[in-house]
This record gives structure tokens, C-alpha cells and sequence, in this order.
């Protein structure tokens, strides 16, 4: 079975500094992971994905997340966050093969950026 | 940029009572996907569709749940006869392909309430 932990239910930051929102994964082999950004009264729009190849990955808006093997976690991050930034953000992981297609979500993270 | 489309953006029911939700994937989008998300917890899958049958389903998906695609651009999920627990964030995702890259586009979300 495969499962996503964001840890943090939400994340405070104020404008200009960085940010880092959780996420660790456990799955069965290799992973697709994948961020997810959902603004309010809108779906979740994709952000960035790790498939193979260099744990940095670069996505949408300036976000970035690295994945790490070892300690089977995908942050997400930002070098200086934006009060537009402000959105939930959901993680999500699926088998690369052998399993379901279906990806599994986080709770989500609420981050706020503060003035 | 082409978005997937749901409506009712809000829906009120009565327990027992029959609801269809309706989305409109993306236009040359195969694979097709209903997610539910309950207040404060995880996005959780509900089933997908390719080519007119359902392709998974998770436990969520009883005997209560269909989905159908009547004609070339709507995608419906109707819940037969509604429990209080059903009370939650209806996500239609559609993907143009399911290989590799597997980001899914979602919609804004129907809430559908039973009282």
C-alpha cells in the first residue's frame, strides 16, 4: 500500500522569507511523486513531479521540491515566498509499476504568507 | 488553457435522496476520475474510467456509487441514495494519457451536503 504524510496541517511564512511544506511518502519500489496546489474555489492545479533523474525539481511559480531517497521525503520549497502563494497544497505518490495508476493525496497544507 | 468544469459548485440534499454530479474533463482527455474529499481530511480516490467502463474503483465505491459518461463530454457521478457520510468535496481529474507523466487536471470541486 502506498501512503502520503504532510505533517503539518498549516504553515506560517512571512513574505520574502522561504518556505518549506512536508511531505513524506512510503510506497512499494519506486516512487512518482507529485505536488499539488489548490487555490480557493478552484481544483487542485499540478505543480511540479519527480519521475527519475535529478532529485531537484523545478515546477510552476517558482516552487521546487527535492526528493530524497534516504528519508523517503519530497518537500516542497520556495526561495521567497509571495502572499499569492497562500493555497493548500496537497502531495500525492504512485507506484512507477507493477501497481495501481491511481496516486494517493495528503491531507494538505494550508500555507500563509504573511504581509 | 482548457479546464475541467463541475457543477453544481454546491449541492444540498436530503438523506436518501438520489444526486448526479457533472463534470466536463478536458476535450481530448481519455482517462477519467472522481475523488472525494471530506472536510479537514485526505483527498481520497473514488474510481477511474477509460473508455466507457470503470478501470478501478476503491472500497469507497459501493453499490450506492455509478459513473457514466452519456455522451462525448460529460462525466457523471451519481450517489443513489445519500448518507449523512457522504457529506464531502466531490473532485472530478481527467489525464490525456495514463503513462508516465500522470498529472491529473481537476476541477473546482462540487460540496455536496446531506442533511
Amino acid at each position: 500500500a502506498q501512503s502520503v504524510a504532510q505533517p503539518e496541517d498549516q504553515v506560517n511564512v512571512a513574505e520574502g522569507n522561504p518556505l518549506t511544506v512536508k511531505c513524506t511518502y512510503s510506497v512499494s519500489g519506486n516512487p512518482y511523486l507529485f505536488w499539488y496546489v489548490q487555490y480557493p474555489n478552484r481544483g487542485l492545479q499540478f505543480l511540479l513531479k519527480y519521475i527519475t533523474g535529478d532529485n531537484l525539481v523545478k515546477g510552476s511559480y517558482g516552487f521546487e521540491a527535492e526528493f530524497n531517497k534516504s528519508q523517503t521525503s519530497f518537500h516542497l520549497k520556495k526561495p521567497s515566498a509571495l502572499v499569492s502563494d497562500s493555497a493548500l497544497y496537497f502531495c500525492a505518490v504512485r507506484v512507477t509499476s507493477g501497481g495501481s495508476y491511481i496516486p494517493t493525496f495528503g491531507r494538505g497544507t494550508s500555507l500563509i504568507v504573511h504581509p | 488553457e482548457p479546464e475541467v468544469t463541475q457543477t453544481p459548485s454546491h449541492q444540498v440534499t436530503q438523506m436518501g435522496q438520489e444526486v448526479i454530479l457533472r463534470c466536463v474533463p478536458i476535450s481530448n482527455h481519455l482517462y477519467f476520475y472522481w475523488y472525494r474529499q471530506i472536510l479537514g481530511q485526505k483527498v481520497e480516490f473514488l474510481v477511474s474510467f477509460y473508455n466507457n467502463e470503470i478501470s478501478e474503483k476503491s472500497e469507497i465505491f459501493d453499490d450506492q456509487f455509478s459513473v457514466e459518461r452519456p455522451d462525448g463530454s460529460n462525466f457523471t457521478l451519481k450517489i443513489r441514495s445519500t448518507k449523512l457520510e457522504d457529506s464531502a468535496m466531490y473532485f472530478c481529474a481527467s489525464t490525456r494519457q495514463l503513462g508516465e507523466s500522470g498529472e491529473q487536471y481537476f476541477g473546482p470541486g462540487t460540496r455536496l451536503t446531506v442533511t
